[in-house]
């Protein structure tokens, strides 16, 4: 079955260090792959996507995300945190059995700590 | 540019009572047009999608209901809410044809049933 996971529920850092959110993906073929955040009860904002080509992969607001193709991964990182990007942050893959679809996962909630 | 709309932004309604929720993107044509549900501040559930007018492919059944009247307005209806059918209503589009098939989300509606 294909799949997304983010495996952490919450992540912690304090502000000014690098941080990580995790995503790991399951599916046949070439995914593409979407990284988006998520403020209190607002909609969700694209931030990146890895189609093809270099593995890191820049974004909005600083973020960047690493696609791992053996390890199956697509990390979003940021070298330095800062307490706005304490929000809920979503791996998506798209590209399943040719369709326009998304698969999400679960999302993983950040907190950045002054 | 593309801006994406969904009203109302908030909304209580009660048990049995209809439901209209209303989505129209501006600024490209014959868009791919998601509805999701959102439960609990997290996860994302595909409800509806829509490749074109009156082109409508239902992901989950259950008591809600889509349409497509003009080719770039979504709406999402029930007959009867149920208190299930509370949460966080995203609209979302895409370029048909683009490689990259990146979904853009509106800003959401909140739906309370009691």
């Amino acid at each position: 079955a294909q799949s997304v996971a983010q495996p952490e529920d919450q992540v912690n850092v304090a502000e000014g260090n690098p941080l990580t959110v995790k995503c790991t993906y399951s599916v046949s073929g070439n995914p593409y792959l979407f990284w988006y955040v998520q403020y209190p009860n607002r909609g969700l904002q694209f931030l990146l996507k890895y189609i093809t080509g270099d593995n890191l992969v820049k974004g909005s607001y600083g973020f960047e995300a690493e696609f791992n193709k053996s390890q199956t991964s697509f990390h979003l990182k940021k070298p330095s945190a800062l307490v706005s990007d304490s929000a809920l942050y979503f791996c998506a893959v798209s590209r399943l059995s040719g369709t326009y679809k998304y698969i999400f996962g679960t999302g993983t909630r950040l907190k950045v700590l002054a | 540019s593309q801006t994406i709309h969904q009203w109302p932004a908030t909304l209580v309604q009660p048990v049995g009572s209809p439901l209209s929720l209303e989505c129209t993107v501006e600024g490209t044509s014959n868009p791919n047009l998601y509805w999701y549900r959102q439960a609990a501040g997290r996860g994302l559930q595909l409800l509806f999608y829509s490749v074109g007018i009156g082109q409508i492919s239902s992901e989950v059944p259950q008591n809600l209901s889509a349409s497509r009247p003009q080719d770039r307005q979504f709406i999402l209806s029930s007959k009867k809410l149920l208190l299930s059918d509370s949460g966080f209503y995203l609209c979302a589009w895409s370029v048909p044809g683009r490689e990259t098939d990146t979904q853009y989300f509106g800003p959401g509606t909140r739906l309370t049933v009691l």
